[in-house]
């Protein structure tokens, strides 16, 4: 079976860009998570959706950062406009809701603002 | 807010050798995690515990749940070379997982 898909793997942008991160959860999957990781703050949880609804939003950074589920087996994490503080490894994590602490991590995407 | 603190921040062991290490909260806890993050991946969870003084093995790995629910430790036997990696602990706070700030391990052969 697939686990979490995410893409792209790396990504170098520069400052004021967009930038969009995707995911495909595991199937049969209808909590999503959105983390970052930094050597500063560790792993830090942004957003989470449930059955495609935001559900806590709470870590979001800031306005420039938004989320969406179109559909069970999408979601994008959009940053605009990038800001070199925004360097960091962005991961997504799926379970099923009937196990609450098995969460599967995709690869994640490593970004870069110069 | 909580926090999970671990320690230590990293290890440099040799092979065989046995590994403890540790996680520390300011609340108290239902449940310890413990994930283990392979350079380049992300997290996979180790070990579920569910209840005070709980001792649950995996395999090399032992870890407990503290006494006081504010502490876990995590302990692995004879280290191999894939023992290399990032472990956190992590508490489950309704739905989200909040993690600790991580042990770094090396092995060396």
């Amino acid at each position: 079976d697939a686990g979490v898909i995410q893409s792209p793997r790396h990504e170098v942008t520069e400052m004021g860009q967009e930038v969009t991160l995707r995911c495909k959860p595991i199937s049969g999957h209808d909590y999503l998570f959105w983390y970052r990781q930094t050597m500063m703050r560790g792993l830090e949880l942004l957003i989470y959706f449930n059955n495609n609804v935001p559900i806590d939003d709470s870590g979001m950074p800031e306005d420039r950062f938004s989320a969406k589920m179109p559909n069970a087996s999408f979601s994008t994490l959009k940053i605009q406009p990038s800001e070199p503080r925004d360097s960091a490894v962005y991961f997504c994590a799926s379970r099923i809701g009937t196990s609450p602490y098995e969460q599967y991590f995709g690869p994640g995407t490593r970004l870069t603002v110069t | 807010g909580q926090q999970l603190n671990q320690s230590p921040q990293s290890m440099f062991i040799q092979e065989g050798e046995d590994v403890s290490m540790n996680c520390t909260s300011s609340s108290i806890f239902n449940t310890w995690l413990w994930y283990k993050q392979d350079p380049g991946e992300g997290p996979v969870l180790l070990i579920a515990l569910y209840k005070a003084g709980e001792l649950t093995s995996n395999g090399r790995l032992t870890a407990q749940f503290g006494i006081t629910r504010k502490d876990s430790f995590l302990n692995i036997s004879a280290s191999i070379p894939s023992d290399v990696g990032i472990y956190f602990c992590a508490e489950d706070n309704t739905d989200k997982l909040i993690f600790g700030t991580g042990t770094r391990l090396q092995v060396f052969p």
